[in-house]
């Protein structure tokens, strides 16, 4: 089955404690992207991929890293996660940025 | 400064009412617009691209349609099944590929 999966779907953390959400597509797609949903803000794009070793920030790329070594994973790094960085968390792919994207069934992370 | 804002916030329909939403949007130079769905607790499913002036394109009760400074998606005699939020998003030449997505129009259609 053709899907994009993220890893951890939920996670509570603390400030500082740095973590990596995974994510992961089947469909040989070259362009990948992260996104955060906040309530009144709407989906931003924090990173976008392009293709391997092309990464480029998207509207809002601070607090965040990001790597693109293989083809089908996506990884998003929050090297010291603050409060403000509490989110639900989608990663997307598609065949390339004219085309449709896929999204994943998203990460909810809490940090405290 | 690239700008998309959806219009209005929030829609309540009876069912079989038919009515619009609006996507505005200021880009220098439009790649492509996008339409998703979003379900609550779920990521947003592709609906529609549209790429110049004067595009339509239809799927069942949805129609979008695209002039140079907007969008609109049309809904035709809508169902309880078609509530959910409706993001669009777009692309432009100036911006990679870099996207940018609307607030969304949170759709409730009751029977």
């Amino acid at each position: 089955e053709a899907q994009v999966t993220q890893n951890p779907r939920y996670l509570i953390t603390v400030t500082g404690k740095k973590l990596t959400v995974t994510c992961s597509q089947n469909m040989n797609h070259e362009y990948m992207s992260w996104y955060r949903q906040d309530p009144g803000l709407g989906l931003r794009q924090i990173y976008y991929s392009m293709n391997v070793e092309v990464t480029d920030k998207g509207d809002v790329p601070e607090g965040y890293k990001v790597s693109r070594k293989e083809k089908r994973n996506f990884p998003l790094i929050l090297e010291s996660p603050s409060p403000n960085q509490t989110s639900l968390y989608f990663c997307a792919s598609s065949f390339g940025r004219n085309y449709e994207q896929y999204f994943g069934p998203g990460t909810r992370l809490t940090v405290t | 400064e690239d700008q998309v804002t959806q219009s209005p916030e929030a829609l309540r329909l009876q069912e079989g009412e038919s009515s619009s939403l609006n996507c505005s949007y200021t880009v220098s130079g439009l790649r492509g617009l996008f339409w998703y769905r979003q379900d609550p607790g779920k990521g947003p499913e592709f609906l529609f691209t549209l790429y110049s002036a004067g595009e339509e394109k239809e799927k069942e009760r949805l129609k979008a349609t695209l002039t140079k400074k907007e969008s609109f998606l049309h809904i035709t005699a809508p169902k309880p099944e078609d509530s959910a939020t409706y993001l669009c998003a777009v692309l432009s030449y100036n911006q990679g590929g870099k996207l940018i997505f609307g607030q969304g129009t949170e759709l409730s259609v009751k029977p």
